[in-house]
C-alpha cells in the first residue's frame, strides 16, 4: 500500500518571503500522479499543483512550483512571495493505478507579516 | 455552474441515530467519493464509487454505508454502528481515470450529542 508522509505539521512564513513544504511517498509503482491541495478556513479542498511521475521537469503554477525527486520519492511544494492568502492546510496526496488518493496528515502554513 | 454540492453545512445527531449526508455533482464525473477529516490525521477514504449501482469499501467503511442510484449522487449514511462520528465529511468526485485530480464538495460537519 501507498503512504504519504508530512513531517512538518505547522510552518510559519513572513510576507513576501519564500516557504518549502515537505511531502514523501512509499510506492513500488512507476506510474503516478502527485498533488498539493490547499484547505484554507473555509475547508473547500483546492488543487494547487500536480506532477506527472514521468515528466522529469518540475511543475509550476504561477508562484508555486515542486521539486520532485522521483528516486528519493520525495515531492516538496515551494510557495514563491508569499500571501497572506497562501495560509491555509497543505495535503500532499499520491493517485496510482488504484482510482483514489492517498493523503499526507497536513501542514498547516502560517503567514506573517 | 459546474460543482460539487454537499447538504447540509452542520449536521446534528443524537447517539443511536443514523443521519444521510446528502452529494450531489453536475461535473458529468463518473467516479465519486467519501472522505472523512479528524485534526492530525487528513483524509481517510470511506466509499468510493466508480458507476452507477456499485460502489467499493475504502480504508475506514465500518460504520457506514452508501448508495450510487445515479451518476449526479452519491450520500453517505452514518449508522448507529459508527462509534466516533464526529468529523468533517467531505465529497469529491473525479472523471474514470488513473492519476486524476479530484475535485471536492464544501463539506459537512457532523456532531454527536
Amino acid at each position: 500500500a501507498q503512504t504519504v508522509t508530512q513531517s512538518q505539521p505547522e510552518m510559519s512564513v513572513q510576507e513576501a518571503e519564500t516557504v518549502t513544504l515537505s511531502c514523501t511517498y512509499d510506492t513500488s509503482e512507476s506510474d503516478y500522479y502527485l498533488f498539493w491541495y490547499k484547505q484554507p478556513p473555509s475547508r473547500q479542498m483546492i488543487l494547487v499543483i500536480r506532477q506527472e511521475a514521468y515528466k522529469q521537469q518540475n511543475a509550476t503554477e504561477n508562484r508555486f512550483s515542486v521539486n520532485f525527486q522521483k528516486a528519493a520519492k520525495s515531492f516538496s511544494l515551494k510557495i514563491s512571495d508569499s500571501q497572506l492568502g497562501d495560509a491555509a492546510m497543505y495535503f500532499c496526496a499520491y493517485a496510482g493505478t488504484a482510482s483514489k488518493l492517498t493523503f499526507g496528515t497536513g501542514t498547516r502554513l502560517q503567514v506573517t507579516l | 455552474d459546474g460543482g460539487i454540492t454537499q447538504s447540509p453545512k452542520y449536521l446534528f445527531r443524537k447517539e443511536g441515530q443514523n443521519v444521510t449526508l446528502s452529494c450531489e455533482q453536475n461535473l458529468n464525473h463518473d467516479a465519486m467519493y467519501w472522505y472523512r477529516q479528524d485534526p492530525g490525521q487528513g483524509l481517510r477514504l470511506i466509499y468510493y464509487s466508480q458507476i452507477v449501482n456499485d460502489f467499493q469499501k475504502g480504508d475506514i467503511a465500518e460504520g457506514y454505508s452508501v448508495s450510487r442510484e445515479k451518476k449526479e449522487s452519491f450520500p453517505l449514511t452514518v449508522t448507529s454502528a459508527q462509534k466516533n462520528p464526529t468529523a468533517f465529511y467531505l465529497c469529491a468526485s473525479s472523471v474514470l481515470a488513473r492519476f486524476t485530480e479530484q475535485f471536492f464538495g464544501p463539506g459537512t460537519r457532523l456532531t454527536v450529542l
